[in-house]
């Protein structure tokens, strides 16, 4: 099956500053990206949708200032966690689809603690 | 899906017992659903798929079932190994409106030994 990688896995910083994760489908072209949050024991929520080359579309509640989000090629897509603060601390995870009806393709997660 | 934020019903079955897992959902514009299997720590791993022309469908030890009057869907896994202790998520997308998909509530499973 497909493939997605997302990096970096686990990363722990300080309230006030910015974090990246990046989301790359290896073997495929994604035509669009997600972005979820998850929190312990609980569900995936949708926080945005990736379109490469056009601006991400955010769901009711989801701050774009907050979480920028960059779609520059086929095959990548950034989260930009700007001035993390403790609530936002989460497992984010990214997933790929090449066309409506394909199924979406996941990243492993990343683990984000903000100090 | 639905109720995302509540927390995690669970369900604990004995090895080698059939699992049935249960989803709603609340769109009745949804046309395509996918059920996925979640480990600690992991991203959601595909397990099967369906459309909303077909009301069953099967897979290696699993079973989709979908019921468009009530809006649900459910999972059976047959002969439980504790391997597929997980939680398990349904998510379903409405190709009317995009191409999101969102998740149910989930459950947690624990095969018992």
């Amino acid at each position: 099956g497909a493939v997605v990688s997302q990096h970096p896995s686990r990363v722990i910083c300080k309230s006030g500053t910015s974090v990246k994760i990046e989301c790359r489908s290896l073997d495929f072209q994604a035509t669009t990206m997600f972005w979820y949050r998850q929190f312990p024991k609980q569900s995936l929520m949708l926080m945005a949708t990736s379109n490469e080359g056009s601006k991400a579309t955010y769901e009711q509640g989801v701050e774009k200032d907050k979480f920028l989000i960059n779609h520059a090629s086929l095959t990548l897509s950034t989260l930009t966690v700007t001035s993390a603060h403790p609530e936002d601390s989460s497992f984010y995870i990214c997933s790929a689809t090449a066309e409506l009806y394909e199924k979406l393709f996941f990243g492993s997660g990343t683990q984000l603690s903000v100090l | 899906g639905e109720s995302v934020g509540l927390h995690l019903p669970t369900l604990s079955v004995q090895e080698g017992d059939n699992s049935i897992i249960n989803c709603a959902y609340s769109n009745s514009a949804s046309d395509y659903f996918i059920w996925y299997k979640q480990e600690s720590g992991k991203g959601p791993q595909f397990i099967i798929d369906i459309r909303s022309n077909m009301d069953k469908r099967q897979g290696q030890r699993v079973t989709v079932l979908l019921n468009k009057t009530v809006k649900h869907l459910s999972l059976q896994i047959a002969a439980t190994q504790p391997g597929d202790s997980a939680v398990y998520f349904c998510a379903d997308q409405a190709s009317s409106t995009g191409n999101q998909f969102y998740f149910g509530t989930g459950t947690s499973l624990t095969v018992i030994p």
